[in-house]
């Protein structure tokens, strides 16, 4: 089993300021997610990067996927309290959409 | 709206009993997933299915079975309920060489 290791795994921020988490492996992935999750739901689908030095943004959200496929970013500019949640980062090996989370970083966006 | 639909949010059960987990999705996805998240261990896959009556062990399976008699419909069960068991269960499913899941909202379930 593939280890995904998110960092940091805590992180409380003033409204406004910006931040970045990070999503490391040894492996190489043919695609990986990042995911937000409120408490009590399920995780919701932000973004799928699937090529080297692929960068997307969603918003305020910018996510960018490794040249070499085994890390990923996730940048928040201007953060809100509606950004307050657990982000999972998730990645695909394979032909079968087996997919291995990471442990998340809960994220706090205090007003 | 597409979904996935869990039918418990909340479930309350005595160890021993037999617990049955259901979810639909209104996709037409073939893909379906059932994991347990766990504070501190995140999201861990129990099974998945590619196709109708197919089925197939993720990493904790051990003390779960599933059935998949309909393409939308992906039931697990708890064979005799413990209390190491509690936990937050999702449901997901996701299109054949699509990235990313559309999950559930999630059912809480307590063993005591």
């Amino acid at each position: 089993t593939q280890l995904l290791e998110q960092s940091p795994q805590f992180l409380s921020i003033q409204e406004g300021e910006n931040l970045t988490v990070y999503c490391n492996s040894s492996s190489v992935f043919s695609s990986l997610q990042w995911y937000r999750q409120e408490p009590g739901e399920g995780p919701v689908l932000l973004v799928t990067v699937v090529t080297g030095g692929e960068v997307k943004k969603l918003k305020r959200l910018t996510f960018q996927f490794g040249d070499a496929r085994k890390d990923s970013s996730l940048h928040i500019t201007a953060a809100q309290p509606g950004d307050t949640g657990l982000y999972l980062c998730a990645a695909t090996t394979g032909g079968y959409q087996k997919v291995t989370f990471g442990t998340g970083t809960k994220l706090q966006v205090i007003p | 709206d597409v979904k996935v639909t869990q039918s418990s949010r909340y479930l309350v059960k005595r160890t021993g009993e037999k617990v049955f987990l259901e979810c639909v999705q209104d996709m037409d996805h073939e893909n379906m997933f059932w994991y347990r998240q766990d504070p501190g261990l995140g999201l861990r896959l129990i099974y998945f299915s590619y196709d109708v009556k197919m089925k197939e062990k993720g990493d904790i399976p051990e003390g779960y079975s599933v059935s998949r008699e309909k393409k939308e419909r992906f039931s697990l069960i708890l064979e005799s309920a413990s209390t190491n068991q509690t936990s937050m269960y999702l449901c997901a499913s996701s299109l054949v060489q699509v990235g990313g899941y559309t999950f559930g909202s999630g059912t809480r379930l307590t063993v005591v």
